[in-house]
């Protein structure tokens, strides 16, 4: 799976559009960018998933650059519960035999009043 | 939000001893997975499941079993705790081998003493 890079923290004044980076330079053609997040003491929540086309969803969007070597995914009103730490992951298919699923540090997103 | 319930919820035990973790879902969905979240490690596949009574290791499955009798129960034994054990436990689904996104329920925060 390719490696991904993110920023470590990130601010975002309530109300605002969070707009999360990731660099995913290493990409193959077969894998697609998930995103998740994970709120302190709670399992990781899936938000969003593509392979090459944007795609929108009640929670997010996740713009995908044409090179698709990075991604941005956009929280477009954040509230005071989106601050978590938000993880971008590529991997090639879903579910299956061996879903190793690769989280790094991700991106701590603080939303403040 | 998936339904998935894992229990207990909080766990302590004593080293050596026996302890069983249960993961139940709702949403009659194939693949089912264990995984610890460690500090510095992320999320570790313990084992997984991809049918009733069809299961296979993942990349730390030592001292650990796994069963599933049924389609909703995904059980994770811990035959003889261990203090490298200490961890918190998630469970995850998803419906099929396609890209389908992982599911997690909010996990089991086990202590060995």
């Amino acid at each position: 799976d390719a490696k991904t890079t993110q920023p470590p923290s990130m601010d975002c004044a309530e109300g605002r559009a969070a707009n999360l980076p990731c660099n995913h330079s290493t990409i193959s053609g077969n894998e697609y960018v998930y995103w998740y997040r994970q709120i302190h003491s709670q399992g990781p929540q899936y938000i969003i998933h593509g392979l090459k086309n944007n795609e929108t969803n009640e929670m997010a969007s996740l713009i995908i650059t044409e090179d698709r070597k990075s991604s941005t995914l956009i929280l477009p009103h954040a509230t005071l519960r989106d601050t978590a730490v938000y993880y971008c992951i590529v991997r090639v298919g879903g579910g299956g035999s061996n879903y190793k699923l690769t989280f790094g540090k991700g991106t701590l997103l603080t939303v403040n009043p | 939000d998936a339904g998935i319930t894992q229990s207990p919820r909080h766990k302590v035990t004593e080293t050596g001893t026996p302890v069983t973790l249960r993961c139940h879902q709702t949403e009659n969905h194939r693949y089912m997975y264990w995984y610890r979240q460690d500090p510095g490690h992320g999320l570790r596949l313990i084992h997984y499941s991809y049918g009733v009574k069809d299961t296979d290791k993942g990349e730390v499955s030592d001292g650990y079993s796994v069963s599933r009798s049924k389609t909703e129960d995904f059980l994770l034994t811990l035959e003889s705790a261990t203090s490298s054990q200490t961890s918190v436990y998630f469970c995850a689904i998803t419906p099929g081998p396609t890209h389908s996104p992982l599911h997690f329920g909010n996990g089991t925060r086990l202590t060995v003493t």
